[in-house]
């Protein structure tokens, strides 16, 4: 494609309730990155996937947070349990990067994530 | 980790001046650093970037500076237009890792 595209642009969710954040990656593109971005803050790092495999996990705030990559590509970001304090927006970005050299991030739009 | 700061939280410039954004960083092995451009509702946009075997870099109407010796870089928009108007940040790569640790940003506004 294009560029980075997320889905859904936004979501309004109850707390307590689970939720599924996609990101479609560039074509081509081996490395892929969770951030998340609070109001009036820099992107925050979440993971970093190099293929199917997550390769740094350790941006994950707790164990309510997952992510996936299964065929290399497409990423689901999943919130079990949300609470109000997860309210932000999700960034994905994905690289050309081995994860060894430093290659241009492409950002997506971000979904932005209201719990209640 | 990388702490990473923005001097300034909003910049207001008249179109057509110039603007300058400075950033801090704590880390003095750090040796990759990126200026990126956030537009409202968008992801952040790279601008460009420098590595530390260099002191200054430009672009199409940017230049960002370096100074390893205080640890401070800055980016400096010529001839600032209405389109310039954004959050920019700086950020910082952990040493061939994978994380980028990001500034708190500062919010351009462009008076017309």
């Amino acid at each position: 494609g294009a560029g980075v595209s997320q889905t859904p642009s936004n979501k309004v969710t109850e707390k307590g309730k689970y939720v599924e954040l996609r990101c479609d990656p560039i074509s081509g593109h081996t490395a892929l990155y969770w951030y998340r971005q609070s109001l009036g803050q820099g992107p925050e790092f979440l993971i970093y996937f190099q293929g199917t495999g997550a390769a740094d996990d350790s941006g994950l705030p707790n164990d309510r947070f997952f992510a996936v990559r299964p065929e290399g590509s497409v990423s689901t970001l999943k919130i079990q349990r949300t609470e109000r304090g997860d309210s932000a927006v999700y960034l994905c970005a994905s690289s050309a990067s081995s994860g060894t050299v430093y290659n241009e991030q492409f950002f997506g739009p971000g979904t932005r994530l209201t719990v209640l | 980790g990388e702490s990473v700061g923005l001097h300034l939280p909003t910049l207001s410039v008249q179109e057509g001046d110039n603007s300058i954004i400075n950033c801090a960083y704590s880390n003095s092995a750090s040796d990759y650093f990126i200026w990126y451009k956030q537009e409202s509702g968008k992801g952040p946009q790279f601008i460009i970037d420098i590595r530390s075997n260099m002191d200054k870099r430009q672009g199409q109407r940017v230049t960002v500076l370096l100074n390893k010796t205080v640890k401070h870089l800055s980016l400096q928009i010529a001839a600032t237009q209405p389109g310039d108007s954004a959050v920019y940040f700086c950020a910082v790569p952990e040493k061939f890792g994978n994380q980028f640790y990001f500034g708190t940003g500062t919010s351009l506004t462009v008076i017309p």
